[in-house]
């Protein structure tokens, strides 16, 4: 099925560890994002590409790091993980113009 | 800079009953605004969007929401709710230019009781 693929949907990373969520599309879309969700908070934009090539901090960025690998894939990366990080890891993808994400079924962290 | 006030963290509504969700942004420009439904250990699913069109907006599952621009509200209601209603409810806002970015309310989660 089209849509937005993430993985792993699990993860339990120790203090410290580092980790490496997926991120792919198939849907031509030229904007990646990648959100958390923490209750209580909404949804927080940590970073983003408007397009392939391009990378751009959110809301929260700090202890991130992203990479746009080609059109299809965005990763994110946890250099060393901190229990402040435990939350659910969303990606979401919008083509130009369409003003509305496809979202993937979400990545739930938990840092010991 | 956007940002969405949702009022009230949590709904409850009887089935049958009404549902009224409430959202209010704030915007420099006139904004983009949507509501996403989220249903336990999954994704967000767009429920309905406005884009500048008309202000009265239907989406999917009976629900619609109208701009108000006076109010700066986008209020999300659905006549009769049903059980399968039940999940969390977000309100966003963007701006037509740039990368889209959607700025997220801190969600209200609807309980329907039978």
């Amino acid at each position: 099925n089209a849509g937005v693929t993430q993985t792993p949907k699990f993860q339990v990373l120790k203090t410290g560890q580092s980790m490496t969520l997926q991120c792919a599309q198939d849907m031509n879309h030229n904007s990646m994002y990648w959100y958390r969700q923490d209750p209580g908070m909404g949804l927080r934009l940590i970073y983003y590409s408007a397009s392939e090539g391009t990378t751009d901090k959110g809301e929260v960025p700090n202890g991130y790091n992203v990479s746009r690998l080609n059109k299809r894939e965005f990763s994110l990366r946890l250099e060393s993980a901190a229990p402040s990080q435990t939350s659910v890891y969303f990606c979401a993808s919008s083509s130009t113009g369409s003003y509305g994400y496809t979202f993937g079924s979400g990545t739930r962290l938990t840092v010991v | 800079a956007q940002s969405v006030t949702q009022l009230g963290s949590h709904v409850s509504v009887s089935e049958g009953a009404l549902v009224l969700l409430r959202c209010n942004y704030s915007s420099s420009v006139p904004p983009y605004l949507f509501w996403y439904v989220q249903y336990p250990n999954q994704g967000l699913q767009l429920l309905l969007k406005y884009t500048s069109a008309a202000t009265l907006v239907k989406g999917i599952n009976g629900f619609e929401a109208e701009f108000k621009k006076s109010e700066t509200s986008f209020h999300l209601t659905k006549p009769s709710a049903h059980m399968s209603d039940a999940a969390e409810y977000f309100c966003a806002v963007s701006i037509p230019q740039g990368a889209q970015k959607l700025v997220f309310g801190q969600g209200t989660r609807l309980t329907i009781n039978p």
